[in-house]
């Protein structure tokens, strides 16, 4: 069965600096994966996606993720946290033999310090 | 253009009472979904339809029904709530199957 494993549920980090949020997956077969972030009383909102060709993807807002098959790894970065980006993160897994649902990990929180 | 709208934005239940979640989406989209949110749980899917008359159990479905009303409109009912419901749901929709989610602005309910 797939799942997805985001490594730290709190992530604070000062503005300008890069933020870099963990994300491991486990599939049987070639992923799908993205990230969504989800602002306050707010619904999701995809950032990124990666489904085949470059593993290095770039999305909405600066960020970007590298899907690393070695290591089932699809990190996100940015590289100036901006105070914008306070906000809960979640990456997701979906994969044809889960029937290609979306299965989400327990999202990061990120803080920005002025 | 308004996307996922879901009614109500807030509610509050006793255990046992029954009520209606709606969701209905204007983007034409055929692929909708019903996920709860949990504190450090993430999403988790209730149930979702692929394309417009068809339904099927997500990861946690006891406890919930849903009706495919049209292309547009999804709704998940609690027949009998209970305390472990207490969450936020959120609906979304998607052109195809498992691409670009977009998702309602949420409702938090409470069952006491």
């Amino acid at each position: 069965a797939q799942s997805v494993t985001q490594l730290g549920s709190h992530v604070s980090v000062s503005e300008g600096a890069l933020v870099l949020l963990r994300c491991n997956y486990s599939s049987s077969v070639p992923p799908y994966l993205f990230w969504y972030v989800q602002y306050p009383n707010q619904g999701l909102q995809l950032l990124l996606k990666y489904t085949t060709g470059a593993t290095l993807v770039k999305g909405i807002n600066g960020f970007e993720a590298e899907f690393k098959k070695s290591e089932t790894s699809f990190h996100l970065t940015k590289p100036s946290a901006h105070m914008s980006d306070a906000a809960e993160y979640f990456c997701a897994v979906s994969d044809q033999a889960a029937g290609n649902k979306l299965t989400f990990g327990g999202g990061t929180r990120v803080l920005v310090k002025p | 253009n308004a996307g996922v709208t879901q009614t109500p934005k807030f509610q509050v239940l006793k255990t046992g009472q029954s009520m209606t979640l709606q969701c209905a989406q204007d983007m034409n989209h055929n692929s909708m979904y019903w996920y709860r949110q949990d504190p450090g749980m993430g999403l988790r899917l209730i149930y979702y339809s692929a394309s417009e008359g068809t339904t099927d159990k997500g990861e946690v479905p006891n406890g919930y029904n849903v009706s495919r009303l049209n292309k547009r409109e999804f709704s998940l009912r609690l027949e009998s709530a209970a305390p472990s419901q207490t969450s936020v749901y959120f609906c979304a929709s998607s052109e195809l199957w498992v691409e670009k989610l977009f998702f309602g602005s949420g409702t938090q309910l409470s069952v006491l």
